[in-house]
Formats: structure tokens, sequence, C-alpha cells
């Protein structure tokens, strides 16, 4: 079954170090996600992107967050100087466009956990 | 300013026996919906969906009810299974391929 790989699985780095989070989504998909989880809290949207450009984001994508697909299959998240509270687990996602009335949904990286310290 | 609820942060249920696991939403926007099942350190694996043309929605085990008029969702697992203890989340978005909204989850434990 197609998956989504994302790596690193676990990355350590020092406050204001610049971090790249990697996902390969599936080949044939046509939109893609990052979401994050602080440790007890709920998922988060980040950031959605289509056709080569973000298409939607959140409050909590500013300009320390940026997204790229810089070769077509990779789809990267980089965080320009990481902050303490950005330590979290970032998902990666991604879709393809289908028919709303049957069971379709995102496929999920199994996630990068990122340690600021 | 939540606009997806998920009031019940877990639930307890005897293997064998029926899971409910239920979601409320604001935004009367809304006509997509998810639910997801997370394990601990992996991402959330999508379970089933249904949009807002329909009222109930059917995959094996687990069968996903809309109610547009009191915004509520909920999710019916039978039988429960060990195996289906982790964390569910409800999701919610505008529209097909927007980004979605995620409701804070229930953890359902299925004792053996």
């Amino acid at each position: 079954e197609p998956e989504v790989t994302q790596t690193p699985s676990h990355q350590v780095t020092q406050m204001g170090q610049e971090v790249i989070l990697r996902c390969v989504p599936i080949s044939n998909h046509l939109y893609f996600y990052w979401y994050r989880q602080i440790l007890g809290q709920k998922v988060e949207f980040l950031v959605s992107f289509y056709n080569n450009e973000i298409s939607e984001k959140s409050e909590i994508f500013d300009d320390q967050f940026s997204v790229e697909r810089p070769d077509g299959s990779n789809f990267t998240l980089k965080i320009r100087s990481t902050k303490l509270e950005d330590s979290a687990m970032y998902f990666c996602a991604s879709s393809e466009l289908g028919d709303r009335g049957t069971n379709y949904g995102y496929t999920f990286g199994s996630g990068t956990r990122l340690t600021v310290v | 300013d939540q606009q997806v609820k998920q009031n019940s942060p877990s639930l307890s249920v005897q293997e064998g026996r029926i899971s409910i696991l239920n979601c409320d939403y604001t935004n009367s926007m809304f006509d997509y919906f998810l639910w997801y099942k997370k394990y601990p350190a992996e991402g959330p694996t999508f379970l089933i969906s249904i949009s807002s043309i329909k009222d109930k929605n059917e995959d094996g085990r687990f069968t996903v009810f809309l109610n547009k008029s009191s915004k509520h969702l909920s999710l019916h697992i039978v039988p429960s299974q060990p195996g289906d203890s982790a964390v569910y989340f409800c999701a919610a978005s505008v529209g097909y391929g927007q980004n979605f909204v995620f409701g804070p989850g229930t953890r359902l434990s299925v004792l053996p």
C-alpha cells in the first residue's frame, strides 16, 4: 500500500537553528499538508500546498516557516530559527482529488518528532 | 474557539461491545467529515468519511452517523476489539481538499 514517508523520525536541534523536515508524498497525490501536534494537545493544521504554491495556511505558519517541493517528489517544511515552543510532532499528509461521496481521506506520514533544546 | 469538539477525552469499552465516539461542531459551513485513529508516536490513520449529502456511511465494523441539524456526528465500532485501542480524532472541512479542523481526540480503551 502506498505510504507517505517522513524523515528524520526524530530531530533534536538547538534553539535558533534552522531545521528542514522532509516528506515524500504518495506519487499521484496532488495536495500536500503539514500538521503538528504539540505533546498532549490536538493536531493542528499548518499549511496546504497545491500546484506548487501554498493554498492555505494557519496563523501558526508565520514567517519562520516555509514549504517547498524542490524536485517533484519531496515536500519539505523549513523552520528558519527554531524556538522551544516549536517542539512537537510534525505530520506530513497528502491526498488526491476524489469523489466526496466515497470513503476518502488523507494519508499521513508517521511524523517527525522535533525537539528544540 | 473550538470549532470541532470531542467532549469525552477517554472511553473504555469491553471487547465485543459497541464503542460510540461522539463529535460536535459549531461551523455550519463544514460539509465533509473524517474520523482518524492514531496510535502513540504514529501519524493519524484515516478510518471513514462522510459528506453532508449523507447521514450514514458504513465500512465494515465502522459506521459514521451525521446529524446536520444538531451538528453532531458519531462513530460506532461494532464489535470493538483490543486493537481498536487508540486516540480517535474527528475532523471537519469546508469542501473536500481543504484543510481540516481536528477535534482534540478521544482515547478509546477496549478491554479484553
